[in-house]
């Protein structure tokens, strides 16, 4: 099993570019996250789904939209990049309430 | 709203134990979970407590208390490799939220 992965590992935008993240996990799970990490800030959740065809946002979705078109997937977009959303992303997924698998991380930078 | 509150940081000495404080304002949370994190990696699963109480799994242990708002990681026989950010999380209505993390130093 490969657990949980991101796609693209790095990239680097203009403002006002967009672009599109890809979660994949194959574990079968319902839930999936999507978390961005700032020095000094931790894991901040920017949009969850709960199942396949469902998304609800988190602590900080402004800028970014998602999709959960199949389970196994989860992308998020970020429509029209700003130097703000310079961060790395994260990506997860759970089976129930406890135990979260992440992805490596995208390293996104603005500039 | 909900709001956890970690040390920023925390030294400890190789082969001591250190404990790690949470605290909350927040209620009617599913359970509160703990991360590992190392520079340059994705966070990492350690413990999770859906009841008061005490948590051991291996070196590591968890406790909560809801009614004190309260939980703690407690890391033993420290090692080398346990110098990391540890996060605490809770899971309230299908929204995993975490702490802003503390950094443990670990010194020789």
């Amino acid at each position: 099993n490969a657990g949980v992965t991101q796609t693209p590992k790095f990239r680097v935008l203009k403002t006002g570019q967009s672009m599109t993240l890809l979660c994949a996990q194959d574990m079968n799970h319902e839930y999936m996250y999507w978390y961005r990490q700032d020095p000094g800030m931790g894991l901040r959740l920017i949009h969850y789904s709960v199942g396949e065809g469902t998304t609800a946002k988190g602590e900080v979705p402004d800028g970014y939209n998602v999709s959960r078109l199949k389970k196994q997937n989860f992308l998020l977009g970020l429509e029209s990049a700003a130097p703000s959303q310079t961060s790395v992303y994260f990506c997860a997924s759970t089976g129930g309430r406890n135990e979260q698998f992440f992805g490596p991380g995208t390293r996104l930078t603005v500039l | 709203g909900q709001s956890l509150e970690q040390p920023s940081e925390v030294t400890a000495v190789e082969g001591a134990i250190v404990q790690i404080n949470c605290t909350y304002q927040t209620s009617g949370f599913y359970g509160l979970s703990w991360y590992q994190q190392h520079d340059g990696g994705a966070p990492t699963f350690l413990s999770y407590n859906a009841l008061d109480g005490l948590e051991e799994t291996g070196r590591f242990s968890s406790f909560l208390s809801r009614s004190k708002g309260y939980s703690y990681l407690l890391l033993k026989e420290l090692q080398m490799k346990d110098s990391a950010s540890y996060f605490c999380a809770v899971n309230r209505d299908d929204k995993i939220i975490f702490g802003k993390g503390t950094r443990l130093h670990i010194l020789p």
